[in-house]
């Protein structure tokens, strides 16, 4: 099946830092991949939508400035945390579909980065 | 509103026994898909149900959706220790977003 990398798996970062995650689709092109937030025990919530060669669709609730989406290539996006504070900290997941073939209506995740901002 | 939603909450059994998760929605859906999340990962696709279909199978994994009910179970088989995880519903409408529901922690005792 297909793979999503995301990395840093962890990060903990001091208060009023940026933090930048990344996504990448290794073996297929996504032109949308999606931006996920965890609580601990809780359900995953969409931040945004990061379409590739074009601006990100957030959700609403997501400050845009805090969470600064880019989509520049067909396998990498990337979730930039800005300023980070402490109510910051979170598990973050992205996730990709895969057009290609059948049962494009499936996604593919990243294995997760949690955030701890001190 | 919440679409999505998952009982029970968590679940214990031991292994061997078959384990049951309910999902209900409450928007008409295109399809709808079960996730598993090992704690501290990412999620992986397990199966997906079409909003024309009933039932699916899945080596262990059994589901069934009745769209009438705007409900759906996910039924595992034979349960084993390394079933352990959370089990999440997704729906999916037109357009490319999931919405997911709140997940069921499924413990297998050895």
């Amino acid at each position: 099946g297909a793979v999503v990398s995301q990395h840093p798996s962890r990060v903990i970062c001091k208060s009023g830092t940026s933090v930048k995650i990344e996504c990448r689709s290794l073996d297929f092109q996504a032109t949308t991949m999606f931006w996920y937030r965890q609580f601990p025990k809780q359900s995953l919530m969409l931040m945004a939508t990061s379409n590739e060669g074009s601006k990100a669709t957030y959700e609403q609730g997501v400050e845009k400035d805090k969470f600064l989406i880019n989509h520049a290539s067909l396998t990498l996006s990337t979730l930039t945390v800005t300023s980070a504070h402490p109510e910051d900290s979170s598990f973050y997941i992205c996730s990709a579909r895969d057009h290609t073939g059948t049962g494009s209506e499936k996604l593919f995740f990243g294995s997760g980065t949690q955030l701890s901002v001190l | 509103s919440q679409q999505g939603e998952e009982d029970p909450q968590a679940l214990s059994i031991q292994e061997g026994e078959n384990a049951t998760m309910n999902c209900s929605y409450k928007t008409s859906i295109n399809n709808l898909q079960w996730y598993r999340q090992n704690s501290g990962r990412g999620l992986v696709h397990l199966i997906l149900i079409r909003s024309n279909e009933r039932e699916k199978h899945s080596g262990r994994l059994r589901v069934t959706l009745d769209t009438s009910k705007k409900s759906s179970s996910l039924l595992i088989t034979a349960s084993r220790a390394a079933d352990t995880a959370s089990y999440f519903c997704a729906t999916g409408t037109s357009g490319s977003r999931l919405t997911f529901g709140e997940g069921t922690q499924l413990t297998v005792n050895p």
